[in-house]
């Protein structure tokens, strides 16, 4: 079935290095892409999104670069804080569907 | 505004018990959710709402029930819980279709089945 997933579950990076989290999705028809985070004992927050008309999305301190040709999103943290320790979730929608679909989450570790 | 708020924050239950875990957001959203995190997984979708009175299935409706008399609140309801539904729940609200409009996540209620 259609699903989202993600490469390593657990990923390290040394602080002020950059990080990046991946993601796979095998749905086509998905068109519109999000990275949460989430903290421990609190929800999911929204990041950042792009749509599947775009490769590359910035914001402040994250961009998301999208490869629709092999089914890929990334997320790329510069300069990794102590507070970017999180679980880091993409997800997935397609056009006007009513609903995402989540996938199963990087959790990011920072060295000291 | 509150966001989305979400009660109880932790419960035990007995195996076979009912119960309703409330939410409700104050941002005049027209769409509701209701996951379930599983420890180390992601969210998967129970049920989801578009406005009052309209209610769909998500990914894994069994062993639920859902309401949405109002635009403010969404309350999921176990009603035989199992040990299986032990878990983490969301409630969320985005004002519209989740291709267009961010999603805004409650705290979370921890639900134990023994």
């Amino acid at each position: 079935g259609e699903s989202v997933g993600l490469h390593l579950p657990t990923l390290s990076v040394q602080e002020g290095d950059n990080s990046i989290i991946n993601c796979a999705y095998s749905n086509s028809a998905s068109d519109y892409f999000i990275w949460y985070k989430q903290e421990s004992g609190k929800g999911p927050q929204f990041i950042i999104d792009i749509r599947s008309n775009m490769d590359k999305r910035q914001g402040q301190r994250v961009t998301v670069l999208l490869n629709k040709t092999v089914k890929h999103l990334s997320l790329q943290i510069a300069a990794t804080q102590p507070g970017d320790s999180a679980v880091y979730f993409c997800a997935e929608s397609s056009n006007r569907d009513d609903k995402i679909i989540f996938g199963k989450g990087t959790r990011l570790h920072i060295l000291p | 505004n509150a966001g989305v708020t979400q009660t109880p924050k932790f419960r035990i239950l007995k195996i076979g018990q009912s119960m309703t875990l409330q939410c409700t957001q104050d941002m005049n959203h027209n769409y509701m959710y209701w996951y379930r995190q599983d420890p180390g997984m992601g969210l998967k979708l129970i049920y989801y709402s578009v406005g009052a009175g309209i209610t769909d299935k998500g990914e894994v409706p069994n062993g639920y029930n859902v309401s949405r008399s109002t635009t403010e609140d969404f309350p999921l309801r176990l009603l035989s819980a199992a040990p299986s539904q032990t878990s983490v729940y969301f409630c969320a609200s985005s004002y519209s279709w989740t291709g267009a409009y961010e999603q805004y996540f409650g705290p979370g209620t921890r639900l134990m089945v023994t």
